[in-house]
């Protein structure tokens, strides 16, 4: 099956700070989604982007599909941005069952 | 907006006992899934659901595992006979397209 790798896998920001996250996959997709993994273990959507670039507030994200990879973009961290972020791309002619990333977790100090 | 519930929170079971997960999908979505996550680790995918069958699964989804969408609302998911491994957050989720996830059950076996 395809698989999802996911860099750096701990990030450490002071709060302000801007960061980027990659997501490399290892076949082509039709769909990838990027996730925020909250404290209590929710799953809150970030983005669905099998391709390009779109903004929301402080995050951003862009994926290059014929290159195989997604970033996503933090701008002006806070520390309610700590938590686990993952990337989730559809495997082409799959049930469109996402394939999860092992995560980063990142972590915004006061 | 519409969101995908699921009951219980929390559930506490014994191991050998069967356990019946449940999930309100979003109404007017087609496709059904379920996702388990273990502890510190990835989302895993289960299985797929559409047109009232299960269209894909994975190798974690064997014989203990069966679902079930009983009524135009409600999409279960069953396991036989629990087992310690079986301890996980499940989480359900629903799409057109972008895929969204219910709260999940944290489920502990004992």
């Amino acid at each position: 099956g395809i698989q999802v790798e996911q860099s750096p896998p701990d990030l450490i920001l002071q709060e302000g700070a801007n960061s980027t996250l990659r997501c490399n996959f290892s076949d082509s997709v039709n769909n990838l989604q990027w996730f925020h993994q909250n404290p209590w273990g929710q799953l809150i959507n970030l983005f669905y982007i099998p391709s390009g670039t779109k903004q929301n507030g402080r995050l951003s994200a862009t994926t290059v599909a014929t290159e195989r990879y997604s970033l996503l973009y933090i701008s002006s961290s806070q520390t309610t941005d700590s938590g686990v972020y993952f990337c989730a791309p559809t495997l082409s002619g799959s049930a469109r069952q996402l394939t999860f990333g092992s995560g980063t977790q990142l972590t915004v100090l006061p | 907006e519409p969101e995908v519930t699921q009951t219980p929170s929390h559930q506490v079971t014994q191991m050998g006992q069967e356990v019946i997960l449940r999930c309100v999908p979003i109404s007017n979505h087609l496709y059904f899934y379920w996702y388990r996550q273990i502890l510190g680790q990835k989302v895993e995918f289960l299985v797929s659901f559409y047109n009232n069958e299960i269209s894909e699964k994975s190798e974690i989804f064997d014989d203990q595992f069966s679902v079930e969408r009983p009524d135009g609302s409600n999409f279960t998911l069953k396991i036989r006979s629990t087992k310690l491994e079986d301890s996980a957050m499940y989480f359900c989720a629903s799409t057109q397209g972008t895929q969204f996830f219910g709260p999940g059950t944290r489920l502990t076996v004992l």
